[in-house]
């Protein structure tokens, strides 16, 4: 059974960085079949697609984030990161991490198929 | 930027069949999927390329895809089936990844 499950400081001074960690179980960072993904829910509102990233080390942001999001993976720890910078109160969030299944059509398509349960982060 | 529209809010008694739409310019040319999420929990693939239901899923649960309009169809909706729903695909390039509003499912 695939888990994931998200860590990292839950309270961030403004203009900092926030850095959090997404471990996961039951399958591996290196697979050539999935991408990792991160997603953040402001309380209250929807969802986000921040960005993922692949074994080979590719990765794809959110162009509304790309300026200041970096995603880093780890596969001697099985885990991959997320890194936020000049964090400001609108990055209060819910932060998902998830495993992303994917299938090359006329596009490339990504789905979040796992999901972790999520951590608070507030920046105040 | 691209943009995926949802309904704010549908409501359904038991047993009557709620739909839930999302619209959007690329739908024509791009697949949907459709995420459950209950108050506190993370979300969940209900629906995956327009109309694939992942194990698990009930059968009262489908998706349908026309033109630039997308609808989640619960038949049968059971109070359980309260829940927000996201509707998430991508602009017609492939690079924008983008969540719909949500839809808020109220079923009494």
């Amino acid at each position: 059974q695939v888990q994931l499950q998200e860590s990292g400081p839950g309270l961030v001074k403004p203009s900092q960085t926030l850095t959090l960690t997404c471990t996961v179980s039951g399958d591996s960072v290196s697979s050539r079949s999935y991408y990792w993904s991160w997603i953040r829910q402001p309380a209250g509102k929807g969802l986000e697609w921040i960005g993922r990233i692949y074994t080979t080390g590719s990765t794809d942001y959110n162009p509304s984030l790309e300026s200041r999001v970096t995603i880093s993976l780890d596969a001697s720890k099985n885990q991959f990161s997320l890194r936020l910078t000049s964090v400001a109160a609108a990055d209060t969030a819910v932060y998902y991490c998830a495993r992303d299944d994917f299938r090359r059509l006329n596009l490339n398509y990504y789905y979040m198929d796992v999901w972790g349960k999520g951590t608070r982060v507030t920046v105040s | 930027s691209y943009e995926l529209t949802q309904p704010p809010s549908v409501s359904v008694s038991p047993g009557q069949t709620a739909r839930i739409t999302c619209s959007g310019d690329a739908l024509p040319k791009t697949y949907v999927y459709w995420y459950q999420q209950k108050s506190g929990q993370a979300p969940v693939l209900v629906i995956y390329e327009d109309s694939n239901r992942p194990s698990g899923i009930p059968e009262r649960f489908s998706g349908s895809s026309s033109g630039t309009m997308a609808t989640l169809t619960v038949s049968g909706a059971q109070v359980e089936d309260e829940a927000d729903y996201y509707c998430y695909s991508t602009d017609s390039s492939g690079n924008q990844w983008v969540f719909g509003g949500g839809t808020k499912l109220t079923v009494l």
